[in-house]
């Protein structure tokens, strides 16, 4: 069975603290990873990745894809209260059928910045 | 632009009685998916559609549960009986398949507690 594995659970740092966070997969066929951060409400969509080794980046937060090693890392730096949420890691195969953006997610890491 | 819709945005309710949730996605978007988030399993998927037909329901906890999509701009979810154990907030989501592109972007969520 597809599966997608987050660590740490949990995170506690200080503002100004760099984070990473961290995504394992197994899955059959991949064809992308996404992150999302969920705050109070829905998961919004920060990242997808499909090569590997070819980083994203927008403002502070960046990613990049090792698809030998089936993994993928979330980079925060110079935290701020405002970067506290969960983030969601999740993995899209690549179905025989269709592509049709079944997406597996993982549990999550929730991320707390102190002040 | 309007992104997915639900209602209701809180629901309390006895067991035993029916709850249907609503969803609109985003105009134009082909793929709609339910998901549950509890904090034991985190987000989970429940079940999908393609198109207005659905492609895959072994998500769905059992037969309490059925989902219906009428229409490219309409999805419900029904749960009957509702149990307590039902109690969770749920997620629609939608997407437009398009290889590469077909990000899923998340409604409001439906908080759901049945006592």
């Amino acid at each position: 069975e597809d599966k997608v594995v987050q660590s740490p659970l949990s995170l506690v740092v200080h503002e100004g603290d760099t984070v990473t966070l961290n995504c394992s997969y197994e899955v059959t066929n991949f064809r992308s990873l996404l992150w999302y951060k969920q705050e109070k409400k829905a998961p919004t969509f920060l990242f997808m990745l499909t090569s590997s080794g070819i980083e994203k980046k927008s403002g502070r937060l960046s990613s990049i894809l090792d698809k030998k090693e089936l993994f993928s890392i979330l980079n925060i730096t110079a935290t701020q209260t405002g970067d506290s949420a969960i983030y969601l890691c999740a993995v899209e195969p690549r179905t025989l059928l269709s592509t049709l953006g079944r997406l597996y997610f993982g549990r999550g890491t929730q991320l707390t910045v102190w002040p | 632009d309007a992104g997915v819709i639900q209602s209701p945005r809180h629901e309390v309710t006895e067991m035993g009685q029916e709850v249907t949730l609503r969803c609109k996605p985003i105009s134009g978007h082909n793929s709609l998916f339910w998901y549950r988030q509890t904090m034991m399993r985190g987000l989970e998927l429940l079940i999908y559609f393609n198109n207005n037909v659905p492609i895959d329901d072994s998500g769905m906890p059992e037969d309490r549960f059925s989902a219906k999509m009428p229409n490219a701009s309409f999805s419900t979810l029904k749960i009957q009986p509702s149990e307590p154990r039902d109690s969770a907030v749920y997620f629609c989501a939608s997407s437009f398949e398009l290889a590469g592109t077909d990000t899923q972007y998340f409604g409001p969520g439906t908080r759901l507690t049945v006592l």
